[in-house]
C-alpha cells in the first residue's frame, strides 16, 4: 500500500461547480497534511495545510481532515477553468518526510 | 513564504557532460530537497539535506550528487549526463515557524528542465 493514495483522474467538473479531490494515507501517526497545485510545466504551489480533524476553508478552497479514517480531502466552490491542474495531497509521515501522492488530474468544464 | 531560485530553467545538453543544476533560496531554511518529476508523473525525492554538510538519498535512486555547504546553496551535480536523466528537477526548501514543527511546509523553486540528447 502506498503512503499516500489518490485517484489520478481526470476529473471533469462544470465550471460553477464544486469540484471534490480525495486522499488517503496509510501512516497513522501522521499529523500534518497539505495540498498542492500544479500546473503543467510549472512547480507545485501550496495551497492549504490542515493539522486537526474538521473543516479548514480559506477562500474558495475548503480541506476535511478526517484522522480516524485517514482521509483527507479537497473541495473547491464555484469552479473556475483556472482551477484546472493537478493536485497533489502531501502527508508528513512518522519519520517526518513530506511524502506526495502522485495527484490528481483536475478539468474544469466551461 | 519561500523565495527559492533554480538554474537555469532549461538546459539542453549532449550525453556524456557534466552539469550542474543550482538552487538557492533566501530564507535561511535549514531543509532543502531535490526532486525529479516526469511530465504527467508523480514527484520522485532524489536527495535532501537537514543542514550544512548533510546530505541523504532520497527514495529515488539517482546517479546525482549533491553538495551542502552553505545554507542557502543546494546544487546537484551529474558527472556524466544521459538520455535517461532528461526531466524536470525541482527544488524545495522548508523550515517549520519557531516552536511549531507540525506547520514545516515545503516551498518549490520553478524547476529546471533538463534534456540530454
Amino acid at each position: 500500500q502506498k503512503e499516500v493514495e489518490q485517484n489520478s483522474g481526470p476529473l471533469s467538473v462544470p465550471e460553477g461547480a464544486i469540484a471534490s479531490l480525495n486522499c488517503t494515507y496509510s501512516d497513522r501517526v501522521s499529523q500534518s497534511f497539505f495540498w498542492y497545485r500544479q500546473y503543467s510545466g510549472k512547480s507545485p504551489e501550496l495551497i492549504m495545510s490542515i493539522y486537526s480533524n474538521g473543516d479548514k476553508e480559506d477562500g474558495r478552497f475548503t480541506a476535511q481532515l478526517n484522522k480516524a479514517s485517514q482521509y483527507v480531502s479537497l473541495l473547491i466552490r464555484d469552479s473556475q477553468p483556472s482551477d484546472s491542474a493537478t493536485y497533489l495531497c502531501a502527508v508528513r509521515n512518522r519519520d517526518d518526510k513530506i511524502i506526495f501522492g502522485k495527484g490528481t488530474r483536475l478539468h474544469i468544464l466551461p | 513564504e519561500a523565495d527559492i531560485y533554480q538554474t537555469p530553467r532549461y538546459l539542453v545538453i549532449g550525453t556524456g557532460k557534466k552539469i550542474t543544476l543550482e538552487c538557492s533560496q533566501t530564507m535561511g531554511h535549514d531543509k532543502m530537497y531535490w526532486y525529479q518529476q516526469d511530465p504527467g508523473m508523480e514527484l520522485h525525492l532524489i536527495h535532501y539535506s537537514y543542514g550544512v554538510n548533510s546530505t541523504e538519498k532520497g527514495d529515488l535512486s539517482s546517479e546525482s550528487t549533491v553538495s551542502r555547504i552553505r545554507t542557502e546553496h543546494f546544487p546537484l551535480t551529474l558527472e556524466s549526463a544521459r538520455p535517461s536523466h532528461t526531466s524536470q528537477y525541482l527544488c524545495a526548501s522548508s523550515d517549520p515557524p519557531t516552536g511549531q514543527i507540525l506547520q514545516e511546509t515545503q516551498y518549490f523553486g520553478p524547476g529546471t528542465r533538463l534534456l540530454v540528447l
